[in-house]
């Protein structure tokens, strides 16, 4: 069983504060580390795929960065505003012809006007 | 990106009954993938669903709890079957497409 580890598991910030969250999983069999964005009603939303160990990538506001030998992940979300309350997923993939996903438990972002 | 539907959007069942949902893609795709998301919980991969083969399942779930079928390379559904309130969750259905997965609205479904 992967384990796949996310946290906090809940949180809470202020329109225009900067927060970040963290996940951790198996440092050996690496293919790949998904994040998504998972609003209430709505399709998980893909955010990034990061294969490459130091990989960093930015989408607007929000950037992760990547370190597999260490087997951790952060997401980071600057200047937060009330649009970017949702679960934010992490997802792990390990090498092999199957490829699916183990998914974190999640952190639930909430950002108060 | 793929376009996934899902069908129905949510339901609320009777124990002992069971539930097919039915999951569409806008694209020609080899693997599509169920999962579930029970309350508190993660995302849990119930199994893979490949055109023309048998469905693989997932240590906890059983062909004979959760059939699947996989008739041509853009539909599958999920049967859930002889429902109990543990069954209450949401299901998804998701495929994947140049290194990303991509998900279905979900099935909102609550067994009493």
């Amino acid at each position: 069983i992967l384990n796949v580890e996310q946290s906090p598991q809940s949180l809470h910030v202020q329109e225009g504060d900067s927060t970040n969250f963290t996940c951790s999983f198996p440092s050996s069999n690496f293919y790949a580390l998904h994040w998504y964005r998972w609003e209430t009603a709505k399709s998980p939303e893909a955010l990034f795929v990061m294969t490459l160990n130091g990989d960093e990538k930015k989408k607007g506001r929000i950037s992760a960065t990547l370190n597999t030998k260490e087997g951790y992940s952060y997401l980071y979300i600057k200047g937060s505003q009330p649009e970017d309350s949702a679960t934010y997923l992490c997802a792990f993939q390990a090498s092999g012809s199957a490829r699916q996903l183990t998914f974190g438990s999640g952190t639930q972002l909430t950002v108060l006007p | 990106s793929a376009v996934i539907s899902q069908k129905p959007s949510r339901d609320i069942c009777q124990r002992g009954t069971s539930l097919t949902i039915q999951c569409q893609v806008d694209s020609q795709v080899t693997m599509m993938f169920w999962y579930r998301q029970q309350p508190g919980q993660s995302l849990t991969l119930i199994a893979t669903a490949n055109q023309g083969s048998e469905a693989t399942y997932e240590s906890g779930f059983v062909i004979d709890k959760f059939p699947i079928s996989r008739p041509n390379l853009t539909f599958s559904t999920l049967t859930v079957s002889n429902m109990s309130p543990e069954d209450s969750s949401i299901y998804l259905c998701s495929v994947e497409e140049t290194q990303k997965q991509f998900f279905g609205p979900g099935t909102r479904l609550t067994v009493l």
